[in-house]
């Protein structure tokens, strides 16, 4: 059974850090791309950024790019998301999701984990 | 960037009643390379529909969807008390990944 477990999630503050983490299960992970995808509260789902399964590529959003870091440690089947420079409009729950098809930008996203709320405020 | 229109916004039926949800793309995408989710509150999306028409493993075929190039189309045959949810339409042919605003299916 294919489980993704997202951690890290919490209070941070206008201009602060976190570290986002995506544990993978009951797949192999080295062979997948996975994504970051997030949803503001009460709004749509809106594409973070995405991984290859070696790590080679990667894609970011217009809207972290610079500010956010993806990355993956394939020997511990894990997902991270670097998050620095977190402005308000950050705050959402944040995804991780397996990619099914072909490479970014044409797989869709066949198991998504629970999600973690990340919240930047004052 | 792909924009996706839904329609409507909200839909209100009943038990039975046959649902159509529309995802309208401001340019087309190629491949039918898109797909279709269900979130209920509180809860990840769970994936229904890819390739245009393809059902995921486990989905019911009381779900179909259909279209191609800049217009697609989710109904759902026979909606169950366990199908009133938000849909999203997302489209995985060019960078960036779009989705849809949603399409809220609410019980009349």
């Amino acid at each position: 059974e294919v489980q993704l477990l997202e951690s890290g999630g919490g209070l941070v503050q206008p201009g602060g850090s976190l570290r986002l983490s995506c544990a993978a299960s009951g797949f192999t992970f080295s062979s997948y791309a996975v994504s970051w995808v997030r949803q503001a509260p009460g709004k749509g789902l809106e594409w973070v950024s995405t991984i290859s399964g070696s790590g080679a590529r990667i894609y970011y959003a217009d809207s972290v790019k610079g500010r956010f870091t993806i990355s993956r440690d394939n020997s511990k089947n894990t997902l991270y998301l670097q998050m620095n420079s977190l402005r308000a409009e950050d705050t959402a729950v944040y995804y991780c999701a397996k990619g099914r098809g072909s490479a970014y930008p044409n797989h869709y996203f066949d198991y998504w984990g629970q999600g973690t709320l990340v919240t930047v405020s004052s | 960037e792909i924009v996706l229109t839904q329609s409507p916004g909200t839909l209100s039926l009943s038990p039975g009643e046959r649902a159509t949800l529309s995802c309208r793309a401001s340019q087309s995408v190629s491949s039918n390379y898109l797909a279709w989710y269900q979130q209920k509150p509180g809860q990840a999306p769970r994936l229904l529909i890819y390739g245009a028409s393809s059902r995921a493993t486990g989905i019911p075929d009381r779900f179909s969807g259909s279209g191609s190039g800049t217009d697609f189309t989710l109904t759902i045959s026979r909606l169950e008390p366990e199908d009133f949810a938000v849909y999203y339409c997302h489209q995985y042919d060019s960078s960036p990944q779009t989705f849809g605003q949603g399409t809220k299916v609410e019980i009349k």
